[in-house]
């Protein structure tokens, strides 16, 4: 059963820390999104990649934050240095176009 | 900016009474509307990928229309179950097909037995 995994499932740092978010893409898909989920702003588009190239990256603060794809299987999402406004849950999805996601579990970022 | 808007933010119901809510989005350079069913502590799960006006899909007890000329979804539930409690989102493209999916903020729903 294909599906996107993401790890850690949860996380809790200290302001200041780096948090590194690692997303396994479903095998095949060439299009990879990071969102980020809040009470306030529900699901917000942070970045999105196409055949590992990044696309887009106009949702994500610039200076804290920062998404890559080193290969084929692997997407991260790096903040350093985090602030408690960064507490979320930050979803990977995967798809063979733009607008097909299918989604991790996500992540659960607390930062105190 | 394309603004997708869900209402209510949160709907209780009793295990079987049938329910509905709405995804509203801007009529012009219409492209897709999705539908998300995302549980708690799992991911979010597509349900449907509605493109013409007047399309209306059906996954068992869930069914959604789509009206593109006034901007609107509906989704219906008929006979709630709790295992139907959820957030319901709502997405559509941010420009075109070639742009990712925007997300309304959802309709939380709670189905008591």
């Amino acid at each position: 059963d294909a599906r996107v995994t993401q790890t850690p499932r949860h996380k809790v740092t200290e302001m200041g820390q780096e948090v590194t978010m690692r997303c396994q893409p479903i095998l095949g898909h060439n299009t990879v999104f990071w969102y980020r989920q809040t009470m306030m702003q529900g699901l917000e588009l942070l970045a999105y990649f196409r055949n590992r190239a990044p696309l887009d990256d106009s949702g994500m603060p610039k200076d804290r934050f920062s998404a890559e794809m080193p290969d084929a299987t692997l997407a991260t999402l790096k903040i350093q240095p985090s602030e408690p406004r960064d507490s979320a849950v930050y979803f990977c999805a995967s798809g063979l176009s733009y607008t097909e996601a299918f989604f991790g579990q996500g992540t659960r970022l607390t930062v105190v | 900016i394309l603004n997708v808007e869900q209402s209510p933010q949160s709907l209780h119901v009793q295990e079987g009474d049938s329910t509905n809510f709405t995804c509203s989005f801007p009529s012009s350079n219409f492209y897709a509307l999705h539908w998300y069913r995302w549980e708690t502590a799992k991911s979010p799960e597509a349900l449907f990928v509605m493109t013409l006006n007047g399309d209306e899909k059906k996954k068992g007890r869930i069914s959604a229309t789509l009206n593109t000329k006034e901007g609107y979804s509906y989704l219906y539930i008929k006979g709630s179950q709790p295992e139907d409690s959820a957030t319901y989102l709502c997405a559509s493209p941010r420009n075109s097909g070639n742009t990712p999916l925007v997300f309304g903020k959802g309709t939380r729903l709670s189905v008591i037995a």
